[in-house]
């Protein structure tokens, strides 16, 4: 089965500056997708972002990137210019083949004004 | 459209009660899940309706668990003889899967909080 690791519990980042959130999974499929969800106090899981595992580009999405490293198994998620409405709590979640998601534990990112 | 609909939002209940939770989807996807988060913690699936295919219920915890999708829509989470440790926000996500390998995002409804005293 396969599984995903975040291994980052807690993070905080100043306003204004960038932050690297973690993530690796382990799968021995070939084509899957990827994607970081944001959960916010409001517990709406929000889609920040996906990525295509046969797509070499890293996907960004404005201020949203992700660092993809299909070799090492890596899925980072990239924030720039972190804003207050950014803390939350964000998981990473790897879609199989067959239709399953599996999630990470999740890094509750803080943002200091 | 409307996305992801969960009701109730808040629900306490004494403990041995019965419970239903509902989830209704995006119109026209066609796959639904479950998922269960405790305070604090990731998510863990319990369980998956992908259009007219028998529901994958692996990860629903015990036979107190159940769960149906009448008409390939509406879902109904039904917890029989609650517990406490079952204290939980339950999430619902609906997809749309237009064929294998689609890379269709989950969309998440807001969840049900279950308390159980």
């Amino acid at each position: 089965a396969q599984t995903v690791t975040q291994s980052q519990p807690e993070m905080s980042v100043q306003e204004a500056e960038t932050v690297t959130l973690s993530c690796t999974y382990d799968t021995s499929e070939s084509d899957y997708y990827l994607f970081w969800y944001k959960q916010p106090p409001s517990r709406q899981m929000i889609l920040v972002i996906r990525q295509e595992a046969y797509k070499q580009q890293n996907a960004t999405e404005n201020r949203f990137s992700v660092n993809f490293q299909k070799a090492a198994k890596s899925f980072s998620l990239k924030i720039s210019d972190s804003q207050l409405g950014d803390a939350a709590m964000y998981f990473c979640a790897y879609r199989s083949t067959g239709n399953q998601f599996y999630f990470g534990t999740g890094t509750s990112l803080t943002v200091i004004p | 459209g409307a996305g992801v609909s969960q009701s109730p939002s808040n629900k306490v209940t004494e403990k041995g009660k019965d419970v239903e939770l509902r989830c209704d989807p995006i119109s026209g996807h066609t796959a639904l899940y479950w998922y269960r988060q405790s305070l604090g913690q990731g998510l863990e699936f319990l369980i998956y309706f992908q259009g007219n295919s028998a529901p994958d219920k692996s990860g629903l915890p015990s036979d107190r668990f159940s769960a149906e999708r009448t008409g390939g829509s509406v879902s109904t989470l039904t917890i029989q003889r609650t517990q406490q440790e079952d204290s939980a926000v339950y999430l619902c996500a609906s997809s749309l899967f237009a064929h294998a390998g689609a890379g269709s995002p989950l969309h998440f409804g807001n969840g049900t909080r279950l308390t159980v005293t």
